[in-house]
């Protein structure tokens, strides 16, 4: 199993331009997360997702799309770039060990950066 | 308002020397879920226990456990004899509510161990 795969790893971007980082599971989780990491601080939660079809925001969805059309895939759209948004994003998928413990397998990370 | 507060930026420990990190929560929900992750310099995150709020006991995970005081609001992660490879961030999570499977972190504390 390859658990979590984010891609791209690393990127630039220019102020105002657009790109959607990809997260793909194969655990067959129903609950998938983005969350982005500034440096030196905690996750933050972008958006999240129960289940194909459905998306919440997180305490920070400003200036991102998702959407979860199949289990697997759960891509993380920015629109018009701006430098506030550079970050590490993480994608993280959760199984639940017993009932309410949802558990996070997370990503390698993908480190944006918007000049 | 924050909801998870870890109070402890940085701390140096002598190698061997049992730890504690602290961290507090904010929910009114009675249930809910508290989860300790580890992120090395490496970047990946890594999980290490949790605790449910309706769990009698403190969890346990090997050289990691979890002093839960539910009326204090506060769910400190103990390592006992710690090791070099310990240096790392580590993030105290929670996971509020039966119908909420949003999961949120704290600012985290890094933890230096010293040989």
């Amino acid at each position: 199993n390859a658990g979590v795969t984010q891609t791209p790893k690393f990127r630039i971007l220019k102020i105002g331009q657009s790109m959607t980082l990809q997260c793909a599971q194969d655990m067959n989780h129903n609950y998938m997360y983005w969350y982005r990491q500034d440096p030196g601080m905690g996750l933050k939660l972008i958006y999240y997702s129960v289940g194909a079809g459905i998306t919440d925001k997180g305490e920070v969805p400003n200036g991102y799309n998702v959407s979860r059309s199949t289990t697997e895939d759960f891509p993380l759209r920015l629109e018009l770039a701006a430098p506030s948004q550079t970050s590490v994003y993480f994608c993280a998928s959760s199984w639940a060990v017993r009932a309410g413990a949802n558990v996070l397998t997370f990503g390698a990370g993908s480190r944006l950066t918007v000049l | 308002a924050q909801k998870i507060t870890q109070t402890q930026p940085g701390m140096f420990v002598q190698e061997k020397e049992a730890v504690t990190l602290d961290c507090t929560y904010d929910t009114s929900d009675p249930s809910y879920g508290l989860f300790w992750y580890k992120q090395p310099s490496s970047g990946e995150m890594i999980f290490l226990i949790y605790q449910g709020s309706y769990d009698q006991q403190n969890a346990t995970e090997g050289r990691y456990s979890l002093n839960f005081q539910k009326a204090r609001k506060s769910a400190n992660l103990v390592i006992s004899a710690s090791q070099l490879g310990d240096s790392a961030m580590y993030f105290c999570a929670m996971r509020e509510g039966r119908g909420d499977d949003k999961i949120i972190f704290g600012k985290g504390t890094r933890l230096h161990i010293l040989p």
